[in-house]
């Protein structure tokens, strides 16, 4: 079955980088859409950015452009996240989800990886 | 894009029907199809239930049913059960623009 598992979560200083990746097995992950949703401790969901198959079109939320980067390892079934200038507002678990774009939903994730940004 | 509207909690008696609205606008919910709603039980990650509007996933109950009106799309839960209590999010496209996935605020959904 669909697995997601997102790894490289921890606790970063203000203004750090962190990489966080997206492990993916049980379904064809070339053929796949894919994204990254965060979740603020307490709060909602909020759809951080998606990149298509081939990795050539990406967006990202309005809140994350400019800091964050979406990538892909096709050959390595691997969904990436680069967050650089980190502020304390980027606290939240990370989720990777199949969708985004096409489909215009989000129909797996991952358990998700929390990212704590503090001094 | 600001966040969907949906109102913070609902709750029901097993067995009864609750509908949850979330409210949108005519860049999002108004003009696409492509509303989406999501279960989150505590600790673990958001489930689908419904996409484009008022399909169901497979193995998704057909308890769960949407649909859509103007600018606001509701989910409605028909024979609630002790299980059906979480959090409840929905989802919209708003186009391929600046943040083009929007979620709602999330409903908090008890059972009495």
């Amino acid at each position: 079955q669909v697995r997601l598992a997102e790894s490289g979560g921890g606790l970063v200083k203000p203004e750090g980088s962190l990489r966080l990746s997206c492990a993916a097995s049980g379904f064809t992950f070339s053929d796949s859409y894919m994204s990254w949703v965060r979740q603020a401790p307490g709060k909602g969901l909020e759809w951080v950015g998606y990149i298509n198959r081939n990795g050539g079109t990406i967006y990202y939320a309005d809140s994350v452009k400019g800091r964050f980067t979406l990538s892909r390892d096709n050959a390595k079934n691997s969904l990436f996240l680069q967050m650089d200038s980190l502020t304390a507002e980027d606290t939240a678990v990370y989720f990777c989800a199949t969708g985004g774009g096409y489909p215009y939903y989000f129909d797996h994730w991952g358990q998700g990886t929390l990212v704590t940004v503090s001094s | 894009q600001s966040a969907l509207t949906q109102p913070a909690s609902v709750s029901g008696a097993p067995g009864q029907s609750i509908t949850i609205s979330c409210s949108g606008s005519s860049r999002d919910i108004g003009t696409y199809d492509h509303v989406s709603w999501y279960v989150q039980r505590p600790g673990e990650a958001p489930q689908l239930i419904i996409f484009e509007v008022n399909k169901r996933p497979s193995g998704i109950s057909s308890r769960f049913s949407g649909s859509k009106s103007g600018n606001t799309a509701s989910l409605t839960i028909s024979g609630l059960q002790a299980e059906d209590e979480a959090d409840y999010f929905c989802c919209s496209y708003g186009g391929s623009s600046n943040s083009p996935f929007v979620f709602g605020t999330a409903t908090k959904v008890t059972v009495l």
